[in-house]
């Protein structure tokens, strides 16, 4: 089956500017997660989807990070507008409805540079 | 809420030898127990968990133990291999529905050198 799918790889922005990262999960899998590792520090919950709704979004940061999935396929993770401390990997994980925690799968991430 | 305290940060051991890297936890009501490797610019990838009803489990070179009393839990990499170089994560869960989220440590760079 294909993987968690994640883009850009790379982004590297200006702070205020805007960005949009997208997470295709594997196909079927209704649990959605979003995680940031800034800089050398654990990698740290952001939120997660049950389809197309919010079932935790306690680690969102602050209101400039607006996660979306709408129709409970893809999700975006949008970032407006940016600052120097939302630089880090942003993780996507996504699982089948009954897997939970066990059946984690994760892209590859998104390496965001706020300069 | 969940903390996890993983050491040491970096760990280098001569190939062939032994890796043990370590986590503590601080929610009881923690019961899962996964460890993540990830190679560089790739993804984590799941190497090995434990629930909270066994001790110990083992794949080949790799077994983790976990003790529930102390809340901790470690990896332990025996006849290492330069492929066993990576980053390595311990994480915690309490495996309630709707509560499915991981809390990480920071991850250990494990290095073997040749």
């Amino acid at each position: 089956e294909a993987g968690v799918t994640q883009f850009p790889s790379h982004s590297v922005i200006e702070k205020g500017q805007t960005v949009t990262l997208r997470c295709d999960p594997i196909s079927g899998h209704d649990n959605l997660y979003w995680y940031r590792r800034v800089m050398g520090k654990e990698i740290k919950f952001l939120l997660h989807f049950v389809k197309e709704s919010k079932q935790d979004e306690s680690g969102m940061p602050n209101n400039r990070f607006l996660a979306e999935r709408t129709g409970g396929t893809y999700s975006t993770l949008k970032v407006q507008p940016a600052e120097l401390e939302d630089s880090g990997v942003y993780f996507c994980a996504s699982s089948h409805a009954t897997g939970g925690v066990y059946g984690y799968t994760f892209g590859s991430g998104t390496r965001l540079t706020v300069v | 809420g969940e903390n996890v305290e993983q050491h040491p940060s970096t760990l280098s051991v001569q190939e062939g030898d032994s890796a043990v890297i370590k986590c503590t936890y601080s929610d009881s009501a923690s019961n899962y127990f996964p460890w993540y490797k990830q190679e560089l610019g790739k993804r984590p990838q799941l190497i090995i968990d434990i629930r909270s009803n066994v001790g110990e489990k083992k794949d080949q070179r790799i077994a983790v133990t976990l003790n529930k009393t102390a809340k901790h839990f470690s990896l332990h990499i025996t006849e290492t291999q330069p492929e066993d170089s990576a980053v390595y994560f311990c994480a915690a869960s309490p495996l309630d529905f709707g509560n499915e989220k991981l809390t990480f440590g920071t991850g250990t760079r494990l290095t073997i050198i040749p």
